[in-house]
């Protein structure tokens, strides 16, 4: 158990539509990370945030919205869903600004959306 | 931009067969590397990291050698177990990045009994 706890594990939904997915970073963690996983794309970077604020972005499409609140837990808003939006998307936490460098990220165990 | 290469997957093997996984990578500066390891139905766990160049990483009888002049990081295993099967995902990070990490695509390795 990794300590960050994602929801929802499974959500089937249809085009058009729009979802949040929730993350709770470990105990201490001030830095939250959203990635996408899916076959064709594997493993993408979509948003970091710290401690409530946006710190990097990457490949995320102007349809997807994040946002860290002052209890540190993490949204992503996925709007006007498209088939190539199924996929599993990763939050992952890390003490600090600088998780990477250092390995340090732990991951949940992912949301799975299905886009019918 | 910075990037990570992976060999194919899926690689198949024998239990206490050899195991190696290649991974390459693309940076502007000296990055940190690491190996994430996926099992079944869970999230991605760091597996072993190196920071600079030569550097030995190693953890549950995996190494890998932070190779600058070759921009390789490759994973190996001396002798595999079934427990072992799993994607393998070989990441990289850069200074001022702000800790993200680049993934390669994933090898998966299954090893039978």
């Amino acid at each position: 158990d990794s300590g960050v706890t994602q929801t929802p594990k499974h959500l089937i939904t249809a085009t058009g539509q729009r979802v949040t997915l929730r993350c709770s970073p470990r105990s201490g963690d001030l830095s939250v990370y959203w990635y996408q996983q899916s076959l064709d794309q594997g493993l993408q970077f979509l948003i970091q945030y710290y401690n409530g604020e946006e710190r990097a972005k990457g490949n995320i499409l102007e349809r997807f919205s994040a946002q860290q609140f002052p209890d540190l837990h993490s949204e992503l808003n996925l709007s006007s869903l498209e088939l190539g939006d199924s996929a599993l998307y990763f939050c992952a936490s890390s003490v600090d600004l600088a998780g990477g460098l250092t390995g340090e990220l732990f991951f949940g165990e992912g949301s799975r959306l299905t886009v019918l | 931009g910075n990037s990570v290469t992976q060999m194919e997957g899926p690689v198949t093997l024998s239990e206490e067969a050899f195991l190696t996984i290649n991974c390459t990578y693309t940076a502007t500066g000296y990055p940190s590397l690491f190996w994430y390891v996926q099992y079944p139905g869970e999230g991605l766990q760091l597996l072993l990291k190196a920071t600079k160049a030569d550097d030995k990483g190693s953890n549950k009888g995996f190494e890998a050698t932070y190779r600058k002049e070759t921009t390789s990081f490759h994973l190996e295993k001396g002798s595999v177990q079934v427990s072992d099967s799993a994607v393998y995902f070989c990441a990289l990070s850069e200074l001022g990045q702000g800790g993200k990490l680049i993934f390669g695509q994933g090898t998966e390795l299954s090893v039978k009994p």
